[in-house]
């Protein structure tokens, strides 16, 4: 069974880096996923969509703070020079068996 | 500008209808596949249905399997979802989403700001 995971909470000072990280389960290391930002009380805004080998394609308007790259299993969002605005919900998404999955979320907060 | 509107939510008791409609501008709706995602108060994303840009090929999440219909219509630009047998464990905002494909599911490029449904007696 195709799961997505990805770790509930991260924290980071403003202006500083921060990476969250999506993990595909065992057989699925290959899958593309795309990445999805949810500010407060807003709906879910598309980052980026990344492959297994780090290449990935941004939404329009997506600034160049925010970048992708992938290990094995793993996919990463790197957001560099953190701003107030990026303290969100992120979510991986992914469609590799067919039906769209989502990674239960990671909550950032900007300190 | 892609432009997706959600209209149609409401309180409603359990065992009751409802349904949703998306109203999208800004793109050629025709060409790509379309889906509704939902998110319980306070928890994450669930995709709920898709489909495909000319209704070819529709799917469902198991938790709304012969409860939900989705459907399309291209000419008027919108996506639908109806509705049936609501139950408690379908109150939330329900977001429609384009998807980047057209006749199978990909990632979703544009999102909605949701319609909430609240199913209560």
């Amino acid at each position: 069974q195709l799961v997505l995971t990805q770790s509930p909470s991260a924290s980071a000072s403003l202006g500083a880096s921060v990476k969250l990280t999506c993990t595909l389960s065992s057989g699925h290391s290959s899958y593309a996923i795309a990445w999805h930002q949810q500010q407060p009380e807003k709906g879910p805004r598309y980052l980026m969509n990344l492959n297994s080998d780090g290449s990935h394609r941004k939404g329009d308007g997506i600034p160049d703070r925010f970048s992708g790259s992938s290990s094995g299993a793993e996919r990463y969002l790197t957001i560099s020079s953190l701003q107030s605005e990026d303290e969100a919900d992120y979510y991986c998404q992914t469609w590799g068996t067919g039906i769209p999955v989502f990674g239960g979320g990671t909550k950032l907060t900007v300190l | 500008e892609v432009q997706l509107v959600e209209f149609g939510g409401g309180l409603v008791q359990p065992g009751r209808s409802l349904r949703l409609s998306c109203a999208a501008s800004g793109f050629t709706f025709d060409d790509y596949a379309m889906h509704w995602v939902r998110q319980a108060p306070g928890r994450g994303l669930e995709w709920v249905s898709g489909v495909s840009w000319n209704s070819g090929s529709i799917d469902y999440a198991d938790s709304v399997k012969g409860r939900f219909t989705i459907s399309r219509d291209n000419a008027k630009n919108s996506l639908y979802l109806q509705m049936n047998s609501l139950r408690a464990e379908d109150t939330a905002l329900y977001y429609c989403a384009k998807d980047s494909y057209s006749s199978s599911w990909f990632y979703f490029d544009y999102w909605g700001r949701g319609t909430l449904v609240t199913v209560s007696s």
